[in-house]
């Protein structure tokens, strides 16, 4: 799996937009960029996922480079909940379901009130 | 509402001793997973199953076991070979196909080792 690289902890105002950087650099074609989150001792929950074509749900925005090395996680309007440690895997789609992901030490994002 | 159910949520265990941390989920999920997380690291791969009576080991499986009789089940027994086993444990399910590896997680067990 391509490794990914992302700042260990980042500050952000409640109400504002927190962006949430991740490089992977040697991200390979068939690999997905996957986002969770994990509030302070509970198990991890799944954001978001995209290959290369900017990707939003209920809960976030994914923006993926146009050469995929990098990608940013958006929260729109972060309220205290979202305080988190957020991770970004990349993995193949087809094929590596099955095996498990590898989750890295993630972004501590801390919103301030 | 279907689920991850994790327990105990707490357990704590002396030195030498066998302990059995149970999952069970709802979700009709093929796949199923145990992590363990240490204070301020990132998760990692015990032993992970792809189907009933069949599971392979993960990065770190010395001192751990595991069982998959049913879908629903998949058990995790810290052993006494553990040498640290003092750890948040989390177990998952997935589809387990071949597509978006969705990960769903159960609240965890904190396994204290005194």
């Amino acid at each position: 799996d391509a490794k990914t690289t992302q700042p260990p902890s980042m500050d952000c105002a409640e109400g504002r937009a927190a962006n949430l950087p991740c490089n992977h650099s040697t991200i390979s074609g068939n690999e997905y960029v996957y986002w969770y989150r994990q509030i302070h001792s509970q198990g991890p929950q799944y954001i978001i996922h995209g290959l290369k074509n900017n990707e939003t749900n209920e809960m976030a925005s994914l923006i993926i480079t146009e050469d995929r090395k990098s990608s940013t996680l958006i929260l729109p309007h972060a309220t205290l909940r979202d305080t988190a440690v957020y991770y970004c895997i990349v993995r193949p789609f087809s094929g590596g379901g099955a095996d498990g992901l590898t989750f890295g030490k993630g972004t501590h994002l801390i919103i301030q009130p | 509402d279907g689920g991850i159910t994790q327990s105990p949520k707490y357990l704590f265990r002396k030195e030498g001793q066998n302990v059995t941390l149970s999952c069970e989920q709802n979700l009709n999920h093929d796949a199923m997973y145990w992590y363990r997380q240490d204070p301020g690291q990132g998760l990692r791969l015990i032993y992970y199953s792809q189907i009933v009576n069949d599971f392979q080991k993960g990065d770190i499986a010395e001192g751990y076991s595991v069982s998959r009789e049913k879908k629903e089940s998949f058990p995790l027994t810290v052993t006494s070979a553990q040498k640290n086993p003092t750890a948040f444990y989390l177990c998952a399910s997935s589809t387990g196909t071949a597509g978006a590896n969705v990960l769903t997680f159960g609240a965890g067990s904190r396994l204290t080792v005194l």
